[in-house]
């Protein structure tokens, strides 16, 4: 069965630097959940999209933005990257009105140095 | 606001005993609870995940129950093996979609 596909898998960017997560869900999976996952920490919630509108922020930096698009692929784009933004960055769908899971991506490390 | 607070943080059993894992939360709203089981690097595993329609629910080994009332739910994991150690998490999905994950409770089953 199809999964989520996370790409790059690994990033390593110097501070300051921009970098671009993407994430293609499950086909016919519309809505698009993005987590970040410091070392030890538990995953936080970013933001999600339903049917390529944004649909929930949470503690999202404001260097972040995100977007989903047409064929409802996401990404999350990260400017003046700082130290702290290194982190495991999940992204996970499903299907609204359907079920509740969330099907999680492999997950991008991003290495900031 | 959405919080939910996870005990212990870290638990270290013999292999065949049992591991309680438990959470708390605040938000009533919440209607369904999904435990992971996350390895070093990889990605969260869903495990089990109940329904706030429901009291208790088992997979083999695996069990979790929910007391709406007191806004706590636990997972059990029975006849424990080395290969059950990781970080468990427990979350609760809040008003929106999205998840809340607990602190983590890293389980160490010893042979």
């Amino acid at each position: 069965a199809a999964g989520v596909i996370q790409s790059p898998r690994h990033l390593i960017k110097e501070k300051r630097e921009t970098a671009t997560l993407k994430c293609y869900p499950i086909p016919r999976h519309d809505t698009v959940y993005w987590y970040q996952q410091g070392p030890g920490q538990d995953p936080q919630f970013l933001i999600s999209f339903y049917e390529k509108m944004q649909s929930d922020k949470g503690s999202i930096p404001d260097r972040f933005s995100a977007q989903q698009f047409s064929d409802y692929h996401s990404e999350l784009n990260m400017s003046s990257l700082e130290l702290g933004d290194s982190a495991l960055y999940f992204c996970a769908s499903r299907i609204t009105g359907r079920d509740y899971e969330q099907y999680f991506g492999p997950g991008t490390r991003l290495t900031v140095t | 606001g959405e919080n939910v607070e996870q005990h212990p943080s870290t638990l270290s059993v013999q292999e065949g005993d049992s591991a309680v894992i438990k959470c708390t939360y605040s938000d009533s709203a919440s209607n369904y609870f999904p435990w992971y089981k996350q390895e070093l690097g990889k990605r969260p595993q869903l495990i089990i995940d109940i329904r706030s329609n429901v009291g208790e629910k088992k997979d083999q080994r695996i069990a979790v129950t929910l007391n709406k009332t007191a806004k706590h739910f636990s997972l059990h994991i029975t006849e424990t093996q080395p290969e059950d150690s990781a970080v468990y998490f427990c979350a609760l999905r809040v008003i929106g979609g999205k998840l809340i994950f607990g602190q983590g409770t890293e389980l160490s089953v010893k042979p």
